[in-house]
């Protein structure tokens, strides 16, 4: 286990809704990310929060949208939801101040199906 | 252009064999870093191993060992002694440059590993 907590695990929403996921990351990582991951396709980088700031975003349109809180859970936000938005979302946390080594921990996603 | 490139959706390996997962990279970048992740069913991915840019040696971690030739921006994950849990899908991904955008990752599209008995 990664100490990384997703959640809901599965939901099924249709086109136009709003969707709210959650992340809770491993206790002292400060950097949270999330990844949009099609079927059949390697995950894709949606953004990434560090310190409750943005500070690098993937190739996503701005209704994908995000939050750190203070204790480094981290929220994704999606609106206007479109069909090609079905995929797992998963959420990674990592400490950033250890370079470029620094090992992503990743929990065990979101199922989002848009009908 | 593909960053990351897995040629092989799916290998099939004998339990106890070695299998090797082929990985081809593109950067101009002179800094990256390069990982295997294991995603089995659940949907997590599980860091395997990582070897950066500069490192001299080859990186190993138990049954894991990557085949790293800089010249030829290849990074294959070679397994050692298959095992039947070793059955899931394998990810090869990239991190270029500086640590600004630390956490992200360019991912190739995995390739569906099973080990038979």
């Amino acid at each position: 286990e990664t100490g990384v907590t997703q959640s809901p695990t599965h939901l099924i929403k249709t086109r136009g809704q709003q969707v709210t996921l959650r992340c809770s990351s491993q206790s002292g990582h400060n950097t949270v990310s999330w990844y949009q991951q099609a079927l059949g396709q390697g995950p894709q980088f949606i953004f990434q929060y560090y310190r409750e700031e943005e500070n690098g975003r993937g190739n996503f349109p701005p209704r994908f949208s995000g939050l750190q809180f203070p204790n480094y859970s981290s929220e994704l936000n999606v609106n206007a939801l479109e069909l090609d938005d079905s995929a797992l979302y998963l959420c990674a946390s990592s400490f950033q101040d250890r370079g470029p080594t620094g090992e992503l921990f990743f929990g065990e996603g979101s199922r989002l199906t848009v009908l | 252009a593909q960053k990351i490139t897995q040629t092989q959706p799916g290998m099939f390996v004998q339990e106890k064999e070695a299998v090797t997962l082929d990985c081809t990279y593109d950067t101009s970048d002179p800094s990256y870093g390069l990982f295997w992740y294991k995603q089995p069913s659940s949907g997590e991915m599980i860091f395997l191993i990582y070897q950066g840019s500069y490192d001299q040696q080859n990186a190993t971690e138990g049954r894991y060992s990557l085949n790293f030739q800089k010249a030829r921006k290849s990074a294959n994950l070679v397994i050692s002694a298959s095992q039947l849990g070793d059955s899931a899908m394998y990810f090869c991904a990239m991190r270029e440059g500086s640590t600004g955008t630390a956490s992200k990752l360019t991912f190739g599209t995995g390739t569906r590993l099973q080990v038979t008995l």
